[in-house]
């Protein structure tokens, strides 16, 4: 199954609070998991991305967890800013997949001041 | 400099018009992509050029017709247009081998309006 289910559709999250955005897949042979950061009017911007043999990945506020046998992974915003507010796609991307990514359907974050 | 360019940043166009997108990186990368977004919608695959070569055609209407002049640059021609064609066009580019071949890095995006 080509396809990557996110979650929530929106989320709404106080100033300083934690976002947490959640993907899950079928396709075992997904082997590379971004995350991108979309503004209004902008284009999508990778922001962290993870690998099936690591359980977790941290840049500054931002972490992504990985849960291989529950073929589940997750966007963890820390100490969340009203900068953050943005569309937020998870992706994967599979072996000879000739530069194909499969995109979630993406999360729209408001964080409220 | 990891910038992807695109212009221009706005179009509107009637659906007899021929129009192009242009996009530039200097990153070095060999694959450049062209996709399509609709409003609260992820982004949508049209084009994949490898080495200047037409690598993936997602089944895309013949009324859009990318170009790939040299390594750096891509362009999509646009010809008789619909209304629904009316989205923002993003162009990307990665590198071509290993794990870094799913580093996208996305330009600004064009937005077509299509009258």
């Amino acid at each position: 199954q080509q396809q990557v289910k996110q979650s929530p559709q929106s989320l709404i999250v106080q100033k300083g609070g934690i976002s947490i955005i959640n993907c899950a897949y079928e396709n075992t042979a997904f082997d590379y998991f971004p995350w991108y950061q979309q503004f209004p009017g902008k284009g999508p911007a990778l922001l962290i991305a993870i690998r099936p043999d690591v359980s977790e990945k941290k840049e500054g506020r931002f972490t992504i967890s990985f849960n291989k046998s529950a073929k589940q992974f997750s966007l963890h915003i820390m100490d969340s800013q009203p900068g953050d507010s943005a569309t937020y796609f998870c992706a994967a991307g599979w072996p000879d997949s000739s530069y194909k990514l499969i995109f979630g359907s993406g999360t729209r974050l408001l964080v409220r001041p | 400099d990891t910038e992807v360019t695109q212009t221009p940043k706005h179009l509107v166009m009637g659906m007899t018009n021929k129009k192009s997108l242009k996009c530039e990186q200097h990153m070095g990368h060999r694959a450049m992509y062209w996709y399509k977004q609709k409003a609260k919608k992820p982004p949508e695959l049209m084009f994949v050029y490898s080495y200047e070569k037409l690598s993936i055609n997602e089944s895309v209407p013949s009324r859009f017709s990318p170009e790939c002049p040299n390594s750096s640059l891509l362009n999509l021609h646009l010809h008789a247009l619909q209304p629904e064609d009316s989205a923002l066009y993003l162009c990307a580019s990665s590198h071509v081998t290993g794990f870094s071949s799913y580093e996208q890095y996305f330009g600004p995006g064009t937005r077509l309006t299509v009258t």
